[in-house]
This record gives structure tokens, sequence and C-alpha cells, in this order.
């Protein structure tokens, strides 16, 4: 079946120490978006990539860094600067980067902080 | 810039109730609408969609309308099952420089038998 990966369900994070949320996408999908979700908010933009070798930032991307090298994978590392991280964090992906296409969700990965 | 305000949570309801989550959004330009699910511990699921004025999105019972006048996008189901119990978030999508999509804050249904 085609759909979103996220790994793993849950991580944790000591002081200092950065993380990478791992989200893999069989859809052939060219766009690919990062949210960080916090209880009784919507999602809110970190990052996304139209395509391989390219990404913007959204709208709180400070503490946090991407990659896309491959088109599938689309990796978010959690630095030690990003001081309130406990959240979940959402991957997404759609066909294009355009306004009437969809975006599909991965189950997304909790990270909290030890 | 784009915003989208729901109904504040959260909602109860009993079993083959009428449900209606209300939605209105700030948009520049003619954005897409989009109603998102999401179940206790899981991501996103999209349940319906509209790309224009006037379009209603439909899917497992579930629909909204397109209103352009109004700028509202309201969710309505005619009978809700406790497996409906989830969050619901609307969201819009606009030809902006980033196509960024924009969510309202979510609104929390839960069904009791």
């Amino acid at each position: 079946d085609g759909g979103i990966t996220q790994s793993p369900k849950y991580l944790f994070r000591k002081e200092g120490q950065n993380v990478t949320l791992s989200c893999e996408q069989n859809l052939n999908h060219d766009a690919m978006y990062w949210y960080r979700q916090d209880p009784g908010q919507g999602l809110r933009l970190i990052y996304y990539s139209q395509i391989v070798n390219d990404f913007q930032k959204g709208d709180i991307a400070e503490g946090y860094s991407v990659s896309r090298e491959k088109k599938e994978s689309f990796p978010l590392t959690v630095t030690s600067a990003q001081k309130n991280p406990t959240a979940f964090y959402l991957c997404a992906s759609s066909i294009q980067d355009t306004p009437n296409q969809p975006q599909h969700f991965g189950d997304g990965t909790r990270l909290s902080i030890l | 810039g784009n915003s989208v305000t729901q109904m504040e949570g959260p909602v109860t309801l009993s079993e083959e109730a009428f449900l209606t989550i209300n939605c209105t959004y700030t948009a520049t330009g003619y954005p897409s609408l989009f109603w998102y699910v999401q179940y206790p511990g899981e991501g996103l699921q999209l349940l319906l969609k509209a790309t224009k004025a006037d379009d209603k999105g439909s899917n497992k019972g579930s629909e909204a309308t397109y209103r352009k006048e109004t700028t509202s996008f309201h969710l309505e189901k005619g009978s809700v099952q406790v497996s409906d119990s989830a969050v619901y978030f609307c969201a819009l999508r606009d030809g902006g420089s980033n196509y960024k999509l924009t969510f309202g804050k979510g609104t929390l249904l839960t069904v009791n038998p």
C-alpha cells in the first residue's frame, strides 16, 4: 500500500542532543512538509520541499533542519537550539505543491524531553 | 494573511445526533478548502475538500459546502457514531507564495453511545 511512514513513533531527547525524525513516502509525491502540533493548537509549518535538493522555511523553522536528497525521504532534525521541542511532529506530502491538491499525512512522531 | 477559525470544542453528542462544526476563513485570492480528521494517536486523514465556490465536498456521510459569500465551510453529518469521535481540522490553501496549508485549531468531537 502507498503511504507515508514516520519513525520512530515515540522519541526521547536529552538536553543538548540533536535528534532526527524519519519520513518516507512511496506515493511518488513531489512535495513534502513537516508540521508541529501542540495541544489545543492547529498545525504549524516547520519546513517544506517542492523538489529534491530544495527546501524552504515555514513559520517556525528556528531550531530545526531538514534535507531532501531523495524524492522519497524528508528527514527532520530537531537541534539543541530548539528550546521547547516537546510536541507531536507530522510529515505530509502532496502530488504537487498546488492549491487544490490535498496533503497526505503520516501517523506522526511524539517527541519528549528526558 | 490567511486564517481559519473553527468553533471551539469540545463538542459532545449522543449517537445518531446531527453534527455541525463551523468554519470560517480569511484568505487572499480563491483558496481550496479542506476538512481533516485526526483519530487519537494518529496523523491527519483527509475527510473532504472543495476547490471552488459552491462546490460541495462529501465523504463517509459528512459534507461541507464552499460558501464564498460568507467565507465559510461548515462541516455537517446527519447521524454520528461513536467511531466519529476525533479532532476535526478545517484548512485552506491558496495560490499565494508557497501554497501553505493553513489550519484551524481543531475541534474535539466526542460521541457517546
